[in-house]
């Protein structure tokens, strides 16, 4: 079963705060894993990346990937008011033909100035 | 300037009719993707295409044809027999199956 779950929201943090976002996914043996930012109206744009266990930092942004938990995160650090979005999380599906990535429906970030 | 482009930005359709909706991309990618996406909802695989002159069906094909003649352009056709074409239409792009996927600004297209 493809799946990705994430909480849709809102998730509501005060400004300068760390935003968590969580992501689950069902198939153990997926490979790739991307957070993109949809503003409203727009289109995803991607945030960060990562394929292997443990954290990847770019700026206020940290990925966690946990594997074995079937877990990826986003962690948003000094969160700004600019950072209220929604948040897609994106798994690559392994064995699944040429199936394409598997998006989850979104969180809903609302930073409050 | 590399990147996706979509045409048009907005489109009205009577119902009954066909529209069809552009999308290039300029960044040699192999595969590209339409999805479609609903207020407040995820988005939702329409048609992909990992190859020139091939293409397949994703989760909501019905009502909606695409064809691939050149790597560059995707086109989508939002068929009569979808019943419910309002929605935001995004195209993406990548190098393949496990890449990172670029998306276009996306059409909105409303049914009068």
């Amino acid at each position: 079963q493809k799946e990705v779950e994430q909480n849709s929201g809102p998730l509501s943090v005060p400004e300068g705060a760390i935003a968590s976002l969580n992501c689950t996914y069902s198939d153990r043996g997926s490979q790739s894993f991307f957070w993109y930012r949809q503003y409203s109206g727009k289109s995803p744009e991607l945030i960060m990346s990562i394929y292997s266990n443990g954290d990847k930092e770019d700026g206020r942004f940290t990925a966690q990937l946990n594997k074995a938990s079937q877990y990826v995160s986003l962690l948003i650090r000094d969160s700004q008011p600019s950072d209220s979005a929604t948040y897609l999380c994106a798994v690559n599906v392994r064995n699944s033909g040429n199936t394409p990535l598997v998006f989850g429906k979104g969180t809903r970030l609302s930073v409050i100035a | 300037d590399g990147g996706i482009t979509q045409s048009p930005k907005y489109l009205f359709r009577k119902e009954g009719q066909n529209v069809t909706l552009s999308c290039e991309q300029n960044l040699n990618h192999d595969a590209m993707y339409w999805y479609r996406q609903d207020p407040g909802q995820g988005l939702r695989l329409i048609y992909y295409s990992q190859i020139v002159n091939d293409f397949q069906k994703g989760d909501i094909a019905e009502g909606y044809s695409v064809s691939r003649e050149k790597k560059e352009s995707f086109p989508l056709t939002v068929t009569s027999a979808q019943k419910n074409p309002t929605a935001f239409y995004l195209c993406a792009s990548n190098r393949g199956r496990a890449d990172t996927q670029y998306f276009g600004p996306g059409t909105r297209l409303t049914v009068l």
